[in-house]
């Protein structure tokens, strides 16, 4: 059974503190790791990540994948209050239907 | 914005009861999926439909269903409704084969009294 696992579960930092977000995995046939951030309720897609070792940027966000250790970090620099929200992590993998098996989710709040 | 909504917003129903829940893709997206979140959790895969048949399911029982629709809008079925499916009820659509990348819409939250 796919599994992946997320930490910290919560955390609270000051603004302007950067933070990483952690996302192991365990997926048979994996495709690629999704980021998701979701505030309220609909979760807004951040990265996606199919290679090793790639950064993905995205302003202040990045995000790198190690296929060989099974994990993806998540990186937020000078951390603003709205970026307090549950950040989701994803994995797509077997079969032909493509469907995602998510973590917990790792609830953010930035206080000012 | 997404493009994927989603309706009603909230819905309160008993149990036992049966309920229907929409979703309306982004355009030209032919795949959908619908997971449910419980409180704290993340979400988790029911099913997906693909050119209106279902092309895979996760670990929910047959009481959920679902019908895709010539235009790609989706339905969401729930029979015999137990307290554990009160929870947020998210759609997803995509482009199968092309970036795979799974839009949702805002969600439904089910209460089950």
């Amino acid at each position: 059974e796919d599994k992946v696992v997320q930490s910290p579960l919560s955390l609270v930092v000051h603004e302007g503190d950067t933070v990483t977000l952690n996302c192991s995995y365990e997926v048979t046939n994996f495709r690629s790791l999704l980021w998701y951030k979701q505030e309220k309720k609909a979760p807004t897609f951040l990265f996606m990540l199919t290679s090793s070792g790639i950064e993905k940027k995205s302003g202040r966000l990045s995000s790198i994948l190690d296929k060989k250790e099974l994990f993806s970090i998540l990186n937020i620099t000078a951390t603003q209050t709205g970026d307090s929200a549950v950040y989701l992590c994803a994995v797509e993998g077997g079969g032909s239907n493509y469907k995602l098996t998510f973590g917990k989710g790792t609830l953010l709040t930035v206080n000012p | 914005e997404t493009g994927v909504t989603q309706s009603p917003t909230h819905l309160i129903k008993t149990r036992g009861q049966q309920v229907t829940l929409r979703c309306s893709s982004q355009s030209g997206h032919n795949t959908v999926s619908w997971y449910q979140q419980a409180l704290g959790q993340g979400p988790q895969f029911i099913f997906q439909y693909y050119r209106e048949e279902e092309n895979g399911r996760g670990n929910f029982p047959p009481r959920f269903s679902g019908l895709q629709f010539p235009n790609y809008s989706s339905e969401l079925n729930v029979n015999a409704l137990e307290l554990d499916d009160s929870a947020l009820y998210l759609c997803a659509s995509r482009i199968q084969g092309f970036e795979n990348i799974q839009y949702f819409g805002a969600g439904t939250r089910l209460s089950v009294l």
